[in-house]
């Protein structure tokens, strides 16, 4: 099966610009997460969506950073505008379902390639 | 927060067991401990998880302790394509993964 395509796969811009990633889910997968990794780091949850609606986005900085998932399919992330601290790897993930907190199954999440942000 | 620590590197003799230690003192009962890794310039994959039992896999086993403060992730054969670094993840509430900053495994040939 395909996987998580995620695009472009690397951006330059300078600070204070504008930048948008997209992210086009596993098919039939209801949830999607962007991922913001500092070099060096962890993957850090920005923001959750099932199907076309918010779950989470607490740790999305929402003076700057935006996130759409119209159709409850693919998906954008926004930058406006830009900081240096932001040069980061955008990471996509998608999973079957949400899963109920303890349950049994499997709610793995499947990861894109990311996209490389450098802010200038 | 991250909810796991983990030690920042570690070696391993190619071919040899890779025992990747993680601590998770606080998870809650019902957490499961989740496992991934990521090569260089890839977004992180699935390697197993578990919840309070011993799990195997056809990539690794996960021994988690009796408490569930703990865990460790086994490689049996390593390999130098194991060469990545490894993520010991909490899953809490509405499947979200708090990363920590991961163990970065080199195998030597």
């Amino acid at each position: 099966e395909a996987g998580v395509a995620q695009s472009p796969r690397y951006k330059i811009i300078e600070k204070r610009q504008s930048v948008a990633f997209w992210c086009n889910p596993i098919s039939g997968h209801a949830t999607l997460y962007w991922y913001q990794q500092i070099l060096g780091q962890g993957p850090k949850l920005l923001i959750q969506f099932q199907n076309n609606g918010v779950v989470d986005d607490s740790q999305l900085p929402k003076d700057r950073f935006s996130a759409e998932r119209l159709k409850g399919v693919d998906s954008t992330l926004k930058i406006q505008p830009a900081k240096l601290e932001d040069s980061a790897v955008y990471l996509c993930a998608s999973s079957f379902r949400t899963g109920r907190l303890g349950g049994a199954s499997n709610n793995e999440q499947f990861f894109g390639p990311g996209t490389r942000l450098t802010v200038l | 927060d991250a909810k796991t620590t983990q030690p920042t590197s570690m070696d391993c003799a190619e071919g040899r067991a890779a025992n990747l230690p993680c601590n998770h003192s606080t998870i809650s009962g019902n957490e499961y401990v989740y496992w991934y890794r990521q090569i260089h310039s890839q977004g992180p994959q699935y390697i197993i998880h578990g919840l309070k039992n011993n799990e195997t896999n056809e990539m690794a086993s996960l021994i988690i302790t009796e408490d569930r403060k703990s865990s460790t992730l086994i490689l049996p054969h390593a390999t130098l394509r194991d060469t990545a670094v490894y993520y010991c993840i909490v899953r809490v509430a509405g499947n979200q993964f708090y990363f920590g900053t991961g163990t970065s495994l080199t195998v030597i040939p």
